[in-house]
């Protein structure tokens, strides 16, 4: 089975500190993917990546940046975290381009203080 | 309008009910459509694929409706462990050969005794 793994299920963070968010997949899939997910607003695409280096913003970027060095690894950075920020953040991948199947971490939730 | 519609719920039904959601979609050029299910506090996973035919799986049917931009989930015979929300996902068409899932905010499902 497809692993994704995510640093830290849980984070807490002052306003204005920078963060990191770690997602690891295991089955070499090319595509990789954050989202956070809030009550009502449901899962919200950040930003994703279909190579090593390549990176595409999604539908909310403001306030993030991602870096995928390794073809396993994607990171999502918060510069300076603010309050508006708390959330739970998932993290998924998927083989290839056709988006088919997508596996998920099982989520970070961070509070920003 | 929102890129992906559903009712939030909750639908409370007995055991042994069938129940149908219903989720509505944008962008006529999406191409692939999905059912996940999330549990409370996990991760979301892929339940099924919608395909233009319509399709089953065990006690869940999905079908898809192009015309009127809906997918809509049956669930046969409800059993206390289907409780859950219910996410329609929708694949959206990017330029190049890119595209990318947009998820509803979900449908709780509670199942009773």
């Amino acid at each position: 089975d497809v692993k994704v793994t995510q640093s830290s299920r849980y984070l807490v963070k002052r306003t204005g500190e920078k963060v990191f968010l770690e997602c690891v997949q295991d089955m070499d899939h090319e595509n990789m993917f954050w989202y956070r997910q809030d009550p009502g607003l449901g899962l919200r695409l950040i930003y994703f990546s279909y190579d090593v280096k390549m990176k595409e913003k999604g539908d909310i970027p403001e306030g993030y940046s991602v870096s995928r060095e390794k073809k396993e690894r994607f990171s999502l950075i918060l510069e300076s975290a603010s309050t508006n920020q708390t959330s739970m953040y998932l993290c998924a991948s998927s083989l290839w381009g056709g988006n088919e199947k997508l596996f998920f971490g099982s989520g970070t939730q961070l509070s920003v203080l | 309008r929102k890129e992906v519609e559903q009712d939030p719920g909750p639908f409370n039904v007995p055991e042994g009910a069938t129940v149908a959601f219903n989720c509505t979609y944008s962008n006529s050029a999406s191409q692939s459509f999905f059912w996940y299910r999330q549990d409370c506090r996990k991760e979301p996973k892929l339940l099924m694929s919608v395909y233009s035919s319509g399709n089953e799986d065990g006690r869940f049917t999905a079908q898809l409706n192009r015309a009127s931009q809906y997918i809509s989930l049956l669930i046969r015979d409800s059993k206390l462990s289907d409780s859950a929300t219910y996410l329609c996902v929708v694949n959206y068409p990017l330029p190049g050969t890119a595209s990318k899932l947009t998820f509803g905010t979900g449908t709780r499902l509670q199942v009773t005794l």
